[in-house]
């Protein structure tokens, strides 16, 4: 098993540009989630999902859009990346009734220019 | 609304010395979740404990120890005679369970520990 696995690992992008990070788990997990990792800040919640084709909002998801169109993917898609958006990106996944515990994925590094 | 509290930011040690990170949660819930995770400078987030809130016991498991004490609402980490690959930045994390689909993981801001040769 290779848990979660995101892509890609680092990114840099220019102001107004596009791009979507991919999040892959082969755990048969039903709930994926986004999170942003600030200095100081710990982890905040961008997106989440509960199941193919569902998707809600989580703490801090503006900028952002998602799509889970698969059981074991979840895309982050930043449609016009701003320096705000700088930021070290995690996936996580987990299951109903172990919804208290998440696996997270290695972390993609974005830097907006 | 749930919230947790690192309030140590950045501490340094020597090696072989013990270190204790502060951890500080609030919630309105009865039963709820807390977890430590470690994320050392490659930048993975590795799981360390989680413990339900019914059960107060303290746990070792080798150098690492946890006291839990709801009383004053802290889950406390200690580190006996540290070492330098214990250098990495530790996150408290808290889930209630009265949110079903785990959107509630709320982390502190984190301390980043430091343990010199």
């Amino acid at each position: 098993n290779a848990g979660v696995t995101q892509t890609p690992k680092f990114r840099v992008l220019k102001t107004g540009q596009s791009m979507t990070l991919l999040c892959a788990q082969d755990m048969n997990h039903e709930y994926m989630y986004w999170y942003r990792q600030d200095p100081g800040m710990g982890l905040r919640l961008i997106h989440y999902s509960v199941g193919e084709g569902t998707t809600a909002k989580g703490e801090v998801p503006d900028g952002y859009n998602v799509s889970r169109l698969k059981k074991q993917n979840f895309l982050l898609g930043l449609e016009s990346a701003a320096p705000s958006q700088t930021s070290v990106y995690f996936c996580a996944s987990t299951s109903p009734g172990r919804a208290d515990t998440q696996y997270f994925g290695p972390g993609t590094r974005l830097t907006v220019l | 609304a749930q919230k947790v509290t690192q309030a140590q930011t950045e501490i340094s040690v020597v090696e072989k010395e013990d270190v204790t990170l502060d951890c500080v949660y609030e919630t309105r819930d009865t039963t709820y979740y807390l977890f430590w995770y470690k994320q050392p400078p490659s930048g993975e987030l590795v799981f360390l404990i989680r413990r339900n809130s019914f059960d107060e016991q303290n746990e070792i498991s080798g150098r690492y120890s946890w006291n839990f004490q709801k009383s004053t609402s802290s889950f406390n980490f200690t580190i006996t005679a540290s070492q330098v690959v214990d250098s990495a930045v530790y996150f408290c994390a808290l889930s209630e369970t009265r949110y079903n689909y785990g959107q509630n993981f709320v982390f502190g801001p984190g301390t980043r520990l430091s343990v010199l040769p």
